[in-house]
């Protein structure tokens, strides 16, 4: 059980290059996230997947899209990347049980934009 | 727009001691909290969760108290060790146990120091 799995663990890109970040969960989990997280703050939303074949925005989605491949898997993508997307990024998953509730995060993604 | 934030962002205690980690938050339709702890270059970890409809929480060291009238959430650690060093952040969800359960609105963060 490896819980929430991302890569690549680091990415360096210049500015207009485009990525796709990759995560998978193994828990089988409805729901997943992507958030960013800038030095010194908590992390904000920038897309969530309710369940399989739904995803929505949150907070901060411009310049980024997302697929929810399956229920395992939910990939973030930056089209044209800008230095304003340097940050940290996590993929979590969760899922409300008989027994409480559910969350894990995965390890991050550290992505600089020159 | 809706925020949570934190009294105080730096926190440094001995080795035994109790620490004590406050969050307010201005979502009066908030329902439900969370404390995580995040170890340097690691994910975010759950720690303890509380809905709206309990005062207190208690797991293995920790407890979270929760003031609705003020809007106010602590997190309570006994006997502090060094591997609690971390920085703590709550979050709330407005919407709990509903689809949107996981979209978390995150205050800025405390660093906890635990000094041998």
């Amino acid at each position: 059980n490896a819980g929430v799995t991302q890569t690549p663990k680091f990415q360096v890109l210049k500015t207009g290059q485009s990525m796709t970040l990759q995560c998978a969960q193994d828990m089988n989990h409805n729901s997943m996230y992507w958030y960013r997280q800038d030095p010194g703050m908590g992390l904000r939303l920038i897309y969530y997947s309710a369940s399989e074949g739904t995803t929505d925005k949150g907070e901060v989605p411009n310049g980024y899209n997302v697929s929810r491949l399956n229920k395992r898997e939910f990939s973030l993508r930056l089209e044209s990347a800008a230095p304003s997307q340097t940050s940290v990024y996590f993929c979590a998953s969760s899922e409300w049980r008989p027994g409480g509730y559910e969350q894990y995060f995965g390890p991050g993604t550290r992505l600089t934009v020159t | 727009g809706e925020s949570v934030g934190l009294h105080l962002p730096t926190l440094s205690v001995q080795e035994g001691d109790n620490s004590i980690i406050n969050c307010a938050y201005s979502n009066s339709a908030s329902d439900y909290f969370i404390w995580y702890k995040q170890e340097s270059g690691k994910g975010p970890q759950f720690i303890i969760d509380i809905r709206s409809n309990m005062d207190k929480r208690q797991g293995q060291r920790v407890t979270v108290l929760l003031n609705k009238t003020v809007k106010h959430l602590s997190l309570q650690i006994a006997a502090t060790q060094p591997g609690d060093s971390a920085v703590y952040f709550c979050a709330e969800n407005g919407n709990a146990g509903g689809t949107s359960y996981g979209k978390l609105t995150f205050g800025q963060g405390t660093i906890l120091t635990v000094h041998p």
